[in-house]
């Protein structure tokens, strides 16, 4: 079975520009996970949806960045305008909300999006 | 709230030496989920293993283990001989009510030949 999928992998842009990430989630499972990395930061989670709806934005760091989920195999992160302080790996990861035993809830992530904003 | 500390920040051993990750965690909620997450230089994340608060079995995954202590609040991972494809930096992560992970810093292990 394929993974989480995520394009593109790598993202050179200028300050300014719109920037749009793209993930398709594993097949089945029902909730979808955005994360950013930076060495200051480590790991952050940005938002995630259970059944295609947003339920916790509060990782988002402003304004400039939305996330959509339009159907349960598709899901973009946008920032606009991109700034320098953008540029981080972004993970997108996937999981099955279940009832807490086998193997539900475990996320399985991305190969990631490097992005660099100049 | 909830918090992950992996105090170690950078691990070097010599290959098959055997080395242990320590994770410490914080959290309220009576029902959690602890994992281990793999990242190697090639950047993915890889999942290694998860556990329920109510299951502190230890487990053994081939040359990999996991020591779960409630009473410390700690999952420590353990590789037994290590070798040079175990470098990686280690993620340990904690969710709790609601599925907002928590994830430590990360513990860089580096297993020189």
């Amino acid at each position: 079975d394929a993974g989480v999928i995520q394009s593109p992998r790598h993202e050179v842009t200028e300050m300014g520009q719109e920037v749009t990430l793209r993930c398709k989630p594993i097949s089945g499972h029902n909730s979808l996970f955005w994360y950013r990395q930076t060495m200051m930061r480590g790991l952050e989670l940005l938002i995630y949806f259970n059944n295609n709806v947003p339920i916790d934005d509060s990782g988002m760091p402003e304004d400039r960045f939305s996330a959509k989920m339009p159907n349960a195999s598709f899901s973009t992160l946008k920032i606009q305008p991109s700034e320098p302080r953008d540029s981080a790996v972004y993970f997108c990861a996937s999981s099955l909300k279940g009832d807490g035993t086998g193997r539900t809830d475990t996320q399985y992530f991305g190969p990631g999006t490097r992005l660099t904003v100049l | 709230a909830q918090k992950v500390t992996q105090a170690q920040t950078e691990i070097s051993v010599v290959e098959k030496e055997d080395v242990t990750l320590d994770c410490v965690y914080e959290t309220r909620d009576t029902t959690y989920y602890l994992f281990w997450y793999k990242q190697p230089p090639s950047g993915e994340l890889v999942f290694l293993i998860r556990r329920n608060s109510f299951d502190e079995q230890n487990e053994i995954s081939g040359r990999y283990s996991w020591n779960f202590q409630k009473s410390t609040s700690s999952f420590n991972f353990t590789i037994t001989a290590s070798q040079v494809v175990d470098s990686a930096v280690y993620f340990c992560a904690l969710r709790g009510y609601g599925q907002n992970f928590v994830f430590g810093p990360g513990t860089r292990l580096s297993v020189l030949p």
